[in-house]
């Protein structure tokens, strides 16, 4: 149980294009994901915190018209990378916590490679 | 604020020895839960454990094992008789303020090869 799918999990596009990336749990209900981003070799930063029926929280130095995050249902949050540019190129995975699970681990995606020509 | 530091960003071993790949944290919390997970190279995260802050027991698991020293600040992962399928890049994190899905702090992460 608790599978976290994340959609695409490549993505190839010139600058400028818009690029959705979804994340479902497919087995339980999540009140809460998180979106990570990787730059190769490094290690996983949070970009925000999605929380269903309300505004995304975003980390410092993130920007909130460049990331739109929506989390419309208890099972989907988006992550839409605005007029993507080549310095978005990076490895966008994302999480989910289990609905009152308290204590229950985040469960991942398998992650999105984004690379931006 | 939280940190997670893991000095070693690579190491190689030749299959079969053993290998320790360190982690030191920094919270103010009391209770936190602490995490290692698997990297390969398709990117997935694998989840290896958890730890919360009040256990500080050793686990064992097959050829993994992790020691876990509040007095040192330390969350030490150890693989014995590494194999060639080890190779990944393995993440320490923390996560605060007494919920195991909080928002996680990952650290630098260690990149292991072994080698045939």
């Amino acid at each position: 149980g608790a599978v976290v799918s994340q959609h695409p999990s490549r993505v190839i596009c010139k600058s400028g294009t818009s690029v959705k990336i979804e994340c479902r749990s497919l087995d339980f209900q999540a009140t809460t994901m998180f979106w990570y981003r990787q730059f190769p070799k490094q290690s996983l930063m949070l970009m925000a915190t999605s929380n269903e029926g309300s505004k995304a929280t975003y980390e410092q130095g993130v920007e909130k018209d460049k990331f739109l995050i929506n989390h419309a249902s208890l099972t989907l949050s988006t992550l839409t990378v605005t007029s993507a540019h080549p310095e978005d190129s990076s490895f966008y995975i994302c999480s989910a916590r289990v609905m009152d699970g308290y204590n229950q681990p985040q469960h991942f995606g398998d992650g999105t490679r984004l690379s931006i020509l | 604020a939280q940190k997670v530091t893991q000095a070693q960003t690579e190491i190689s071993v030749v299959e079969k020895e053993d290998v320790t790949l360190d982690c030191v944290y920094e919270t103010r919390d009391t209770t936190y839960y602490l995490f290692w997970y698997k990297q390969p190279p398709s990117g997935e995260l694998v989840f290896l454990i958890r730890r919360n802050s009040f256990d500080e027991q050793n686990e064992i698991s097959g050829r993994y094992s992790w020691n876990f020293q509040k007095s040192t600040s330390s969350f030490n992962f150890t693989i014995t008789a590494s194999q060639v399928v080890d190779s990944a890049v393995y993440f320490c994190a923390l996560s605060e303020a007494g919920n195991a899905g909080n928002m996680l702090t990952f650290g630098g992460g260690t990149r292991l090869m072994v080698k045939p």
